[in-house]
């Protein structure tokens, strides 16, 4: 079945510095790639999305490419801000597009 | 515009019990999914809801049952609550059978004590 794995969390930044949290799928056939993020109390939020091979999805400075070839889509910013602390989600979803597959979330928190 | 609507945000049921939540699709979407997120993890998917059928399943026990409405909304039932369905409960609705974009609701968080 499909799978999602992410890096664990938490990850601690300064504002400012670089971002890249990792994401790996395992599916079959062609599926579309997703970030969501889940600010403190709240439900899920589209960040960026792809939905083939080489698409790069981007989003308020966050950024995404499909990699078929690693199977990855690992999600970057080059300069992270206090506001940008919440609990970011990899998701895939099937051919059909009926459920997604939600990686374990992994947490990050930017400090001033 | 509303965007997904669910209730109630909070509920505390004991071991055995019966639960309903409830859940408002966005303006225009008529496909609602629901799924299971425990504390620390990521949501589980549980069902579907399409033209008032239940489209796919995930891996849950027939404890949890759904319906959908004319109207789109729909509910999510679980009986014999067990202390591990402690969880919150997210409501998705996107628009027909294409791989477009779901939005969520706030979701309901449950404890069984």
């Amino acid at each position: 079945g499909n799978s999602v794995t992410q890096m664990e969390g938490p990850v601690t930044l300064s504002e400012e510095a670089f971002l890249t949290i990792n994401c790996t799928y395992t599916a079959t056939g062609y599926p579309s790639l997703f970030w969501y993020v889940q600010y403190p109390g709240e439900g899920l939020q589209l960040l960026l999305k792809a939905t083939k091979a080489d698409d790069k999805g981007s989003n308020k400075g966050f950024e995404a490419t499909y990699r078929k070839e690693t199977t990855s889509f690992h999600l970057e910013k080059g300069s992270v801000q206090v506001s940008d602390s919440a609990v970011y989600f990899c998701a895939l979803s099937d051919n059909a597009g009926n459920m997604l597959t939600f990686g374990g979330g992994t947490r990050l928190m930017v400090k001033p | 515009d509303a965007g997904v609507t669910q209730s109630p945000t909070h509920l505390i049921k004991t071991r055995g019990q019966q639960v309903t939540l409830r859940c408002s699709p966005k303006s225009g979407h008529d496909t609602v999914s629901w799924y299971q997120q425990a504390l620390g993890q990521g949501p589980q998917f549980i069902f579907q809801y399409y033209e008032e059928e239940e489209r796919q399943r995930g891996n849950f026990p027939d404890r949890f049952s759904g319906h959908q409405f004319p109207n789109y909304s729909s509910e999510l039932n679980v009986n014999a609550l067990l202390l591990g369905d402690s969880a919150l409960y997210l409501c998705a609705s996107s628009i027909g059978q294409l791989n477009t974009e779901a939005f969520f609701g706030q979701g309901t968080r449950l404890t069984v004590v």
